[in-house]
């Protein structure tokens, strides 16, 4: 088993629609958590961080659940332009990275 | 944000050359950089932790004597590719966290990679 697993997509969505994505990790003792985006042939960038809280940036929201061991990012209202591939990053007490395979979104007019 | 820069940001060689490829941190100073190796269609994957005035730390399955690590200031690392082949031709990432920010909690810092094609 994978330490970090994503849905496997692609999801192809229109413009307007709200996609959600969600990665769960293995290691319990794992302690933050980013999602990522990467463009083609690009290297990845950071979208935001994930908080136990949860926590909102525009049209993004993203949520932890440590008890699932689960993350999830939710984006409103897709545009055009977030089509690219999403990793789920998460990171150990040691401050090894896991990258997640991602999960790519297509969004059309 | 910081940065971090990768060179070349593209390099085809011949079988059996050797490939080097630099990544510098243009803002901060990283005590530690990591080398990535991303497939197409595939995530990356950790190859080293570079740590400056120490030896490279591998991931298993990473051939130390084929990917040659060396982090010589704080500011900059290099990766050589030796003897290189076909199958080593990937795209090379390398990243740096900001250590004001902690190691933990830290975002990482990715340069543009590097593509590399051995023919």
């Amino acid at each position: 088993r994978k330490e970090v697993e994503q849905d496997p997509g692609p999801f192809n969505v229109p413009e307007g629609a709200t996609v959600a994505f969600n990665c769960t990790y293995s290691n319990s003792a794992s302690q933050s958590f980013f999602w990522y985006r990467q463009d083609c042939r690009k290297e990845p960038k950071l979208l935001m961080s994930v908080y136990s809280s949860g926590n909102e940036d525009g049209r993004f929201t993203a949520q932890l659940n440590r008890a699932s061991q689960y993350i999830s990012l939710l984006i409103r209202d897709s545009k055009l332009s977030d089509s690219a591939t999403y990793l789920c990053v998460v990171n150990t007490n040691a401050g090894k990275s896991t990258f997640g395979d991602g999960t790519t979104l297509t969004v059309k007019p | 944000g910081a940065v971090v820069s990768q060179h070349p940001s593209w390099v085809i060689c011949k079988s059996g050359t050797s490939v080097k490829i630099e990544c510098r941190s243009l803002d901060f100073q990283a005590t530690t950089m990591f080398w990535y190796r991303q497939f197409p269609k595939q995530s990356l994957m950790l190859m080293a932790t570079s740590n400056e005035g120490s030896k490279a730390t591998y991931e298993q399955g990473v051939e130390k004597d084929k990917f040659l690590i060396n982090h010589a200031s704080l500011t900059l690392s290099t990766l050589t590719v030796t003897s290189a082949h076909p199958e080593d031709s990937s795209f090379y990432i390398c990243s740096a966290r900001d250590p004001t920010s902690g190691a933990v909690r830290s975002e990482q810092y990715f340069g543009p990679g590097t593509r590399l094609t051995v023919t």
